[in-house]
C-alpha cells in the first residue's frame, strides 16, 4: 500500500532562512508526487509535482524538492523563507495502485518569525 | 489556467435542515471529486465521479448525496448532518482519473460547513 509521512507537524524558521520540509513515500510501484500548499482558510494550491521527468523539481514561490529513491524521499525546500510562506504544507502520493486517488501525509504547519 | 469554483465559501445549516454545495470547472476534467478536511488534519477523500459516474463512495453516509448533473458541475447535497460533520469541503478536478505524469487534481477553495 502506498503511503506518505511527514517528519515534523510544525516547522519554524526565521525569514530569509532555508526551508526545508521533510517527506518520505512508500510505495511498490513509481510514484508520483506532490507537495500542495494550504494558507489559512483557504483550499490546497499545488505546488510541485514530480513525474519522473527530472529529480529535481522546481514548482512555484521559489520552491523545489528532489526525489531520491534510494532513500524514498521527496523533501521541499526554498532557500529563503518569506512571512508570506506561513502556510500548512501537504506531500502526497499518487499510484495506480490506490485506484489513483491522492494519498496525503499529515501535514506540517510552517511559521515564519520575522 | 486551472481554476475550481466553489460556492458558498460559508454555509451554516441546522440538522434538520437541507442544503447544497456547488462546484463548477470548466477545464474539461471528467473526473471530479469531493473531500471533506477537519481542521488541522489533511482532506479524506468522500466521493470520486468519473465521466458524471460514480465511481468511488469512501463508505460516506447517506445524509451526504453527490450529484453530477454534467462534465463541468459537481454538487454535494446534505441533509439532517450532525455537529460532527462540521468541516471544509473541498472539491477537486483532474483530467481523468488515469495516473499518468500530466493528470494533476486541482482543488477549489473550499466550503466551509458549520453544523448547529
Amino acid at each position: 500500500a502506498q503511503s506518505v509521512t511527514q517528519l515534523g507537524s510544525h516547522v519554524s524558521v526565521s525569514e530569509g532562512a532555508l526551508v526545508l520540509l521533510r517527506c518520505n513515500y512508500s510505495s511498490s510501484v513509481p510514484p508520483y508526487l506532490f507537495w500542495y500548499v494550504q494558507y489559512p482558510n483557504q483550499g490546497l494550491q499545488l505546488l510541485l509535482k514530480y513525474t519522473s521527468a527530472a529529480t529535481l523539481v522546481k514548482g512555484i514561490n521559489g520552491f523545489e524538492a528532489e526525489f531520491k529513491k534510494s532513500e524514498t524521499s521527496f523533501h521541499l525546500t526554498k532557500p529563503s523563507a518569506h512571512m508570506s510562506d506561513a502556510a500548512e504544507y501537504f506531500c502526497a502520493v499518487r499510484t495506480g495502485g490506490s485506484q489513483g486517488n491522492l494519498i496525503f501525509g499529515k501535514g506540517t504547519k510552517l511559521s515564519v518569525k520575522p | 489556467d486551472t481554476e475550481v469554483t466553489q460556492t458558498p465559501k460559508h454555509l451554516v445549516m441546522g440538522m434538520t435542515n437541507k442544503k447544497s454545495l456547488k462546484c463548477e470547472q470548466h477545464m474539461g476534467h471528467r473526473a471530479m471529486y469531493w473531500y471533506k478536511q477537519k481542521a488541522k488534519k489533511p482532506p479524506e477523500l468522500m466521493f470520486v465521479y468519473s465521466y458524471e459516474k460514480l465511481s468511488i463512495n469512501e463508505s460516506v453516509p447517506s445524509r451526504f448525496s453527490p450529484e453530477c448533473p454534467n462534465s463541468s458541475l459537481l454538487n454535494l447535497h446534505l441533509h439532517a448532518l450532525q455537529p460532527e460533520d462540521s468541516a471544509l469541503y473541498l472539491c477537486a478536478s483532474s483530467q481523468d482519473r488515469r495516473v499518468t505524469s500530466g493528470n494533476t487534481i486541482y482543488f477549489g477553495e473550499g466550503s466551509w460547513l458549520t453544523v448547529v
